[in-house]
């Protein structure tokens, strides 16, 4: 059964520095998320992605994050300088249609120290 | 206002018994509701999507959505300890998006 996939699946970094999370979309899909889940805090969405560029991104998406789709089948979210509130688990998730469900990734435990 | 509210738990149900968890929402154009599992340190996991009034079954879970109460539940017959998570209600406003907003989960505990 196709899935999203996510790498790494942790990821230890210094305040300041520049992370890459990396997904691979299940392959015929065509719309791509991102969300992220502060421990003991409820998932929140971070910037919805399709036809190469932001549809819709929350509050939470400032200048300090952005997502490419370099190629036909990774989707990446940098975060360019990380803050200690940015340690939370972020999730990929992808679907084949406006109307159709979103598959999540296993997702990447972000730790800024 | 929360946008989308569930209680948090713990609830607690023995194995074999019916497991009732309730979602409310704000935003009375909301028109597709998910019911999500999340075990602990896991991503979210889709149980069952409702877009209709009414109920909607699928082995052992039924849905149930009443968009004049705003308000959607997950049924889990015949529980089993591997049920014990948290399940998470994600609603989808009316417009062209399509974000998943989300309660905060609802704990279950299914006890052998």
């Amino acid at each position: 059964e196709p899935e999203v996939t996510q790498t790494p699946s942790h990821q230890v970094t210094q305040m300041g520095q520049e992370v890459i999370l990396r997904c691979v979309p299940i392959s015929n899909h065509l719309y791509f998320y991102w969300y992220r889940q502060i421990l003991g805090q409820k998932v929140e969405f971070l910037v919805s992605f399709y036809n190469n560029e932001i549809s819709e991104k929350s509050e939470i998406f400032d200048d300090q994050f952005s997502v490419e789709r370099p190629d036909g089948s990774n989707f990446t979210l940098k975060i360019r300088s990380t803050k200690l509130e940015d340690s939370a688990m972020y999730f990929c998730a992808s679907s084949s249609g406006v109307k159709e469900t979103q598959y999540f990734g296993p997702g990447t435990r972000l730790l800024v120290l | 206002q929360k946008e989308v509210e569930q209680n948090s738990g713990p609830l607690s149900v023995p194995e074999g018994a019916i497991a009732s968890l309730n979602c409310t929402y704000s935003d009375r154009g909301s028109q597709s509701f998910f019911w999500y599992r999340q075990y602990s340190g896991k991503s979210p996991e889709l149980i069952m999507f409702i877009y209709s009034n009414g109920d909607k079954e699928d082995g052992r879970f039924t849905a149930q959505l009443n968009k004049a109460s705003q308000y959607v539940s997950l049924l889990i017959r015949d529980s089993q300890p591997s049920d014990s998570a948290t399940y998470l209600c994600a609603v989808i406003r009316a417009g062209n998006n399509r974000k998943l907003i989300w309660g905060l989960g609802t704990s279950l505990a299914v006890n052998p």
